[in-house]
């Protein structure tokens, strides 16, 4: 079956711009995280989505934002950009709330802020 | 904040060697989990671990659950150059939060 599927891999964006990420979960998963990877702060846990409802959030800012719709697809938004936003976004999905199956990761998007 | 430290941060072995990751916490988890991360892709999910004192093979991978579920190692035996990767504990709350360990970075040399 297929796997999370993240769009787009990689982008460069402009200090002060939007910038929109997509994940598409595994079919038949429900749930879908959202996390910032960086070398120095490592995995950081952004927010949740189960039935088209944020479940959890993280310490992030306002300006990351995310939503999901019917089909369990998911976006994350980050307005304003700043330099340190420069990180490896990876999206996760599983079954249920919870995470005592585990995880399933996309291969990420690498966002680079100029 | 649930902090999961892991060590050594950086690990760089021959062919064949043992070796063996820590992930500890001050905090309980409800499970663990260990992921392995290859440049430019996403962690992969090797195993969790739910049960204190819990001890999980998979090959020569060797996981175990630390008794008061607040840490976990993980063996590997006979290391190949395929094993080389990040490697992540990542522990679950009650509430639904996983928070990920600060990392293992294993090199294994043919």
């Amino acid at each position: 079956k297929a796997g999370v599927t993240q769009t787009p891999r990689y982008l460069i964006k402009t200090r002060g711009q939007q910038v929109t990420l997509s994940c598409s979960p595994i079919s038949g998963h429900r749930s879908v995280s959202w996390y910032q990877q960086t070398p120095g702060q490592g995995l950081q846990f952004l927010f949740e989505y189960f039935s088209e409802t944020q479940r959890n959030k993280g310490n992030f800012p306002g300006r990351f934002s995310g939503r999901q719709f019917s089909n369990s697809r998911s976006e994350m938004n980050v307005s304003t950009l700043e330099l340190g936003d420069s990180a490896l976004y990876l999206c996760a999905s599983s079954l249920a709330l919870g995470q005592l199956d585990g995880y399933t990761f996309g291969s990420g998007t690498r966002l680079t802020v100029v | 904040t649930q902090l999961l430290e892991q060590s050594p941060q950086f690990l760089s072995i021959q062919e064949g060697e043992n070796l063996t990751v820590y992930c500890n916490s001050s905090s309980v988890f409800s499970s663990l989990q260990w992921y392995r991360q290859e440049p430019g892709e996403g962690p992969v999910l090797l195993v969790t671990v739910v049960t204190g004192g819990e001890v999980k093979k998979l090959k020569r991978l060797t996981f175990q659950f630390g008794d008061a579920r607040k840490d976990s190692s993980l063996h590997i035996t006979a290391a190949q150059p395929g094993d080389t990767g990040l490697y992540l504990c990542a522990g679950a709350t009650g509430a639904n939060n996983l928070f990920f360990g600060t990392g293992t970075r294993l090199t294994v040399i043919p």
